[in-house]
């Protein structure tokens, strides 16, 4: 079985900041690495993932995270945020084999302040 | 790309009623879909594994009399809430697989409200 723990319920961070959310997990077999952000009333969109390859990945808009192994983390970061950032970010893992559920992290409130 | 459609997107209706929520594969089959549970402010807890054809597995904690889940179809699961109370108002959210581990699509959700 597989656990996900977002050590931050809440990070709030002035625009045009750094802003880094922690995710650590714990896993006894090989995993899969996501994160989703969800807005206000809506649904899960897929941020970015770790398959295998290389331990840095990337997003269309700017955030990234990397997979580290040995401290079982998978932060995600952004040089600089935007107020449209503001959103819900969920850290969340699986399983590499067979069809197994995601689990998901308690969530992380990014509050961007002009 | 493949994608999960979840319907209604949004749900109101009084206690003691039965609400149904349909998840659909539009263009890929799915032999498991996960239904997920998510508290206001709180994050998304799996209920059930869906599994076409046979029965679904709940999670513990999970009244399965209470959230009936039929995964009729290589391409539709159905979650009925039934005898619904205040307490069930929460937002409901659908996944499936359209292939390899990684590639796990969510529906929009739906929220229901019990009055």
């Amino acid at each position: 079985a597989q656990s996900v723990t977002q050590l931050d319920s809440q990070v709030p961070v002035f625009e045009e900041a750094p802003v880094e959310l922690r995710c650590n997990y714990s896993s006894s077999v090989s995993v899969y690495l996501f994160w989703y952000v969800q807005y206000p009333n809506q649904g899960l969109q897929l941020l970015l993932k770790y398959l295998s390859g290389s331990t840095l990945v990337e997003s269309i808009n700017g955030f990234e995270a990397e997979f580290n192994k040995s401290q079982t983390s998978f932060h995600l970061r952004k040089p600089s945020v935007h107020i449209s950032d503001t959103a819900e970010y969920f850290c969340a893992v699986s399983g590499r084999s067979g069809n197994t559920p995601l689990v998901f992290g308690k969530g992380t409130r990014l509050s961007v302040i002009a | 790309g493949a994608v999960v459609s979840q319907h209604p997107s949004r749900v109101i209706c009084k206690s003691g009623t039965s609400v149904k929520i349909e998840c659909r594969s539009l263009d890929f089959q799915a032999t498991t879909m996960f239904w997920y549970r998510q508290f206001p402010k709180q994050s998304l807890m799996l209920m059930a594994t869906s599994n076409e054809g046979s029965k679904a597995t709940y999670e513990q904690g999970v009244e399965k009399d209470k959230f009936l889940i039929n995964h009729a179809s290589l391409t539709l699961s159905t979650l009925t809430v039934t005898s619904a109370h205040p307490e069930d108002s929460s937002f409901y959210i659908c996944s499936a697989r359209s292939g390899s581990p990684e590639t796990l699509h969510f529906g929009n959700g739906t929220r229901l409200t019990v009055t």
